[in-house]
């Protein structure tokens, strides 16, 4: 059974770069079935999806985020990675991690969350 | 970007009770929708993918219907467990945008 985790510093300082990094078990993130997904939930508000990439690459961000977003796989960890640059307060969220199968959309499983908070 | 909107934001209910909620996209995304269950620290839980089907695991109480930009979550009789803030999801165009959630609460 898939299980995602997600794993960062809960801390981030404005203007500087947001780094999450989500760990697969269960299964390989180099499989070429799955999307990874990212997606966020700032307090008292609703579900933001940042983006996705393919196990080969090919990314597709949130235009909202573009210019800030960046997403990357290593498959010799079983890992994919979110990084955010500039970050503000309006930053500060719950952030999941969730697979996707190719050529559906929707996200299944997810992980549990990682709460980041901007604040210098 | 596609809106969401879900309707009520929140309701209160018994265990035993029928609830219905309702998702509208602002343009027609055909079957392109799928509904999440949250609750606080736990991994969220996909219930309902392509407006109508049920996920694996999922209990039956639950169903999906609708098409094009009117869709609906009916809980046939609720459980305790099911207590929770509900989401539909969009996954016609990009970006994927999700409606505001639905609190059920008792």
């Amino acid at each position: 059974q898939v299980q995602l985790l997600e794993s960062g510093p809960g801390l981030v300082k404005p203007s500087q770069t947001l780094s999450l990094t989500c760990t697969l078990s269960g299964g390989s993130i180099s499989s070429g079935d799955y999307y990874w997904t990212w997606i966020r939930q700032p307090a008292g508000k609703g579900l933001e999806w940042i983006g996705r990439i393919f196990s080969s690459g090919s990314p597709n961000y949130n235009p909202s985020l573009r210019g800030r977003v960046t997403m990357s796989v290593d498959a010799s960890k079983n890992q994919f990675s979110l990084k955010l640059s500039s970050v503000t307060a309006a930053d500060t969220a719950v952030y999941y991690c969730a697979q996707a199968v190719a050529g559906t959309r929707w996200f299944d499983p997810w992980g549990q969350g990682t709460l980041v908070t901007v604040s210098s | 970007d596609i809106q969401m909107t879900q309707s009520p934001s929140s309701v209160s209910a018994s265990v035993g009770d029928r609830v219905t909620i309702t998702c509208r996209a602002s343009q027609g995304i055909y079957s392109w929708l799928a509904w999440y269950q949250l609750k606080p620290g736990k991994a969220p839980k996909l219930l309902i993918y392509a407006a109508s089907s049920l996920q694996s695991g999922v209990p039956s109480r639950f169903s999906g219907s609708g098409s094009g930009t009117d869709f609906t979550l009916t809980i046939s009789s609720l459980q305790p467990e099911d207590f929770a803030t509900y989401y539909c999801q969009q996954g016609n165009s990009f970006p994927y945008t999700f409606g505001q959630g639905t609190k059920l609460e008792i």
